[in-house]
């Protein structure tokens, strides 16, 4: 069965520090992978995606993920974290059905807490 | 656009009352979810629903729990009767395509039971 391991439950950053956020995965083809963000007494938000192509992915906010397919990971990166940027992050892998519409399996978050 | 809507946003009731949780998805997606967020639990998919029909309903927690969707642009979620370990947010969420794709979610109903 697929999973997802967020090994990170809390991380605290400095204000204009960087940050990778850690997401391991087991699939057994090429997966569709997801990052996702929640913000307190929000709902999730798309950060990116990874369906296939250029293994290293644009996000919103200025957030980037690469994919390596021999590490099985789909680690989430930001140069410089802004105050805004705390919140939960999820990563995410998709179902496939063999065609019809699958479902992500979620990890259990990782949750960033940004210092001044 | 409109996103994802849900209602109520807050629902507090007593143990043993009928509570239903309302979702409209994003017009012309053909996929929705509903799941389960809690602090010890984290994310859980309750059922997930492709062209109106239930596809995986096996994180539904017990018989209390009930979801339908009568058309596209409409789904419920039932639990009868409720009890305290209910409490959580319930989020629903919608996508569209043939693969799994980017889902799209509400702001979520908080569930509080007395």
């Amino acid at each position: 069965a697929q999973s997802v391991t967020q090994p990170d439950i809390h991380i605290t950053v400095s204000e204009g520090a960087s940050l990778e956020l850690r997401c391991n995965y087991s699939y057994g083809a090429t997966p569709y992978l997801f990052w996702y963000v929640q913000s307190p007494g929000q709902g999730l938000q798309l950060l990116l995606k990874y369906f296939s192509g250029d293994t290293l992915v644009q996000g919103i906010k200025g957030f980037e993920a690469e994919f390596k397919r021999s590490q099985s990971s789909f680690n989430l990166r930001k140069p410089s974290v802004h105050w805004s940027d705390a919140a939960e992050y999820f990563c995410a892998v998709g179902e496939d059905y063999g065609g019809s519409q699958g479902n992500l399996i979620f990890g259990k978050g990782t949750k960033l807490s940004v210092k001044p | 656009d409109a996103g994802v809507i849900q209602s109520p946003r807050h629902e507090v009731t007593e143990m043993g009352q009928e509570v239903t949780l309302r979702c409209k998805p994003i017009s012309g997606h053909n996929s929705l979810f509903w799941y389960r967020q809690t602090m010890m639990r984290g994310l859980e998919l309750l059922i997930y629903f492709n062209n109106n029909v239930p596809i995986d309903d096996s994180g539904m927690p017990e018989d209390r729990f009930s979801a339908k969707m009568p058309n596209a642009s409409f789904s419920t979620l039932k639990i009868q009767p409720s009890e305290p370990r209910d409490s959580a947010v319930y989020f629903c969420a919608s996508s569209f395509g043939l693969a799994p794709d980017t889902q799209y979610f509400g702001p979520g109903t908080r569930l509080t039971v007395l």
